[in-house]
């Protein structure tokens, strides 16, 4: 059963548009929320994090939203550059002794046409 | 670089066979979190070690096993492997469990399992 669903499956984006890839949750006990980059060949790199109890965090270009009542949270990525085509993971873990044990989305391929 | 390293880069096996692989994780970090990524999917949690003792499993078979060192490596081991087992195995290492704060948890670059 997976826990976190990630849409869509693919993207594709012109350079400088609005990249923006969904996520949704079902366990409400999830508090801690982080968007993974990953090239080939390479693992996962945490980009930006959220705690339920924020609505929006921004860093750079990079901003995620975060709709608890929705059990929703999205990741944006503005002014896209060909250097950010990669895929990108969202994930979610649960508080405590079960933290780091993430749940991960299947992933959105970005691809940042010149 | 997030200082996580992981050995062999590559590794091809046969049905059947055992294979371990391992981790090395940043200076200091007391938990180290396994994941499997098959080819196109996100990578699936599979254990956790914290100060050398198993801290949750995933929906993994008892063949997959690990230990931990007090020097900040670990091991995976996996017993008859199955065709089903060939994906990339990601290391994640990270300071603090069981109440802290959670910190960043950082991967390394995985190991390429392929069984044939």
């Amino acid at each position: 059963q997976q826990q976190v669903k990630q849409s869509p499956q693919s993207l594709i984006v012109q350079k400088g548009g609005i990249s923006i890839i969904n996520c949704a949750y079902e366990n409400t006990a999830f508090d801690y929320f982080p968007w993974y980059q990953q090239f080939p060949g390479k693992g996962p790199a945490l980009l930006i994090a959220i705690r339920p109890d924020v609505s929006e965090k921004k860093e750079g270009r990079f901003t995620i939203s975060f709709n608890k009542s929705a059990k929703q949270f999205s990741l944006h990525i503005m002014d896209s550059q060909p250097g950010d085509s990669a895929t990108y993971f969202c994930a979610a873990t649960l508080p405590g002794d079960s933290w780091g044990k993430f749940q991960f989305g299947a992933g959105t391929q970005v691809v940042v046409t010149p | 670089e997030t200082g996580v390293t992981q050995s062999p880069t590559h590794l091809i096996k046969t049905r059947g066979q055992q294979v371990t692989l391992r981790c090395s994780s940043q200076s200091g970090h007391n938990t180290v979190s396994w994941y499997q990524q098959a080819l196109g999917q996100g990578p699936q949690f599979i254990f956790q070690y914290y100060r050398e003792e198993e801290n949750g499993r995933g929906n993994f078979p008892p063949r997959f096993s690990g230990l931990q060192f007090p020097n900040y490596s670990s091991e995976l081991n996996v017993n008859a492997l199955e065709l089903d087992d060939s994906a990339l195995y990601l290391c994640a290492s990270s300071l603090g469990t069981s109440g802290r704060a959670p910190d960043t948890q950082y991967f390394g670059p995985g190991t390429r399992l392929t069984v044939l």
